[in-house]
């Protein structure tokens, strides 16, 4: 079975841009979870999406959101890009049921903002 | 809302010593998941060993366990026979059982860097 799947790897944008990160979770899970990892603030849950309903959500601004496609592909965009958004931006899925619920990760995106 | 405490940035050990990372967490929730994550320098989170709050049980996977203090809030981690391969950051995660069924969201302490010396 394939693993989390995040594409790109590595990203560079300016301040002001936007970005959208992608997530393809393993085969047959159907929530996905994002997190933001810095050195400072260290791992900070964003949200979390279920059959492409967002159930939950973390504390930050408007200008990050997401979405999940029904084969359960997940994106996440951060618009109007500041210099503390550089971060690696990790994606999780989970199979939801009897038995499972560990979060597998995928190897995140690298996101530097200049 | 609940919290996770690692007070141990780094530590280090010798090659096939045992060591242990300290990890207590805040909740006046009954039940929850515990667990601890490796991330190499490959980035890529790996999952170690989760404990069920409700099991008394100490989980055991292989040369990890640990040591589940519920009324203490502790929850710790032993390596045994380390090896160089162990070498990462390791956190320390919650996650809620209750509220929304099979809700993900994990808390995560700050990390531990673990440096193996050969």
């Amino acid at each position: 079975k394939a693993g989390v799947t995040q594409t790109p790897r590595y990203l560079i944008k300016t301040r002001g841009q936007q970005v959208t990160l992608s997530c393809s979770p393993i085969s047959g899970h159907r929530s996905v979870s994002w997190y933001q990892q810095t050195p400072g603030q260290g791992l900070q849950f964003l949200f979390e999406y279920f059959s492409e309903t967002q159930r939950n959500k973390g504390n930050f601004p408007g200008r990050f959101s997401g979405r999940q496609f029904s084969n359960s592909r997940s994106e996440m965009n951060v618009s109007t890009l500041e210099l503390g958004d550089s971060a690696l931006y990790l994606c999780a899925s989970s199979f939801v049921g009897p038995g499972g619920n560990e979060a597998f990760f995928g190897q995140g995106t690298r996101l530097t903002v200049v | 809302a609940q919290t996770v405490t690692q007070s141990q940035p780094e530590m280090s050990v010798q090659e096939a010593e045992t060591v242990t990372l300290s990890c207590t967490y805040d909740t006046s929730e009954s039940d929850y998941y515990l667990f601890w994550y490796k991330q190499p320098p490959s980035r890529q989170m790996i999952l170690v060993i989760r404990q069920e709050a409700y099991k008394q049980q100490n989980a055991t996977e292989n040369r990890f366990s640990v040591n589940f203090q519920k009324a203490a809030k502790s929850f710790s981690l032993k390596i045994s026979d380390s090896q160089l391969g162990d070498a990462a950051m390791y956190f320390c995660a919650y996650r809620s059982a209750v509220g929304i069924q099979g809700a993900q969201k994990l808390v995560f302490g700050q990390g531990t860097r673990l440096t193996i010396n050969p």
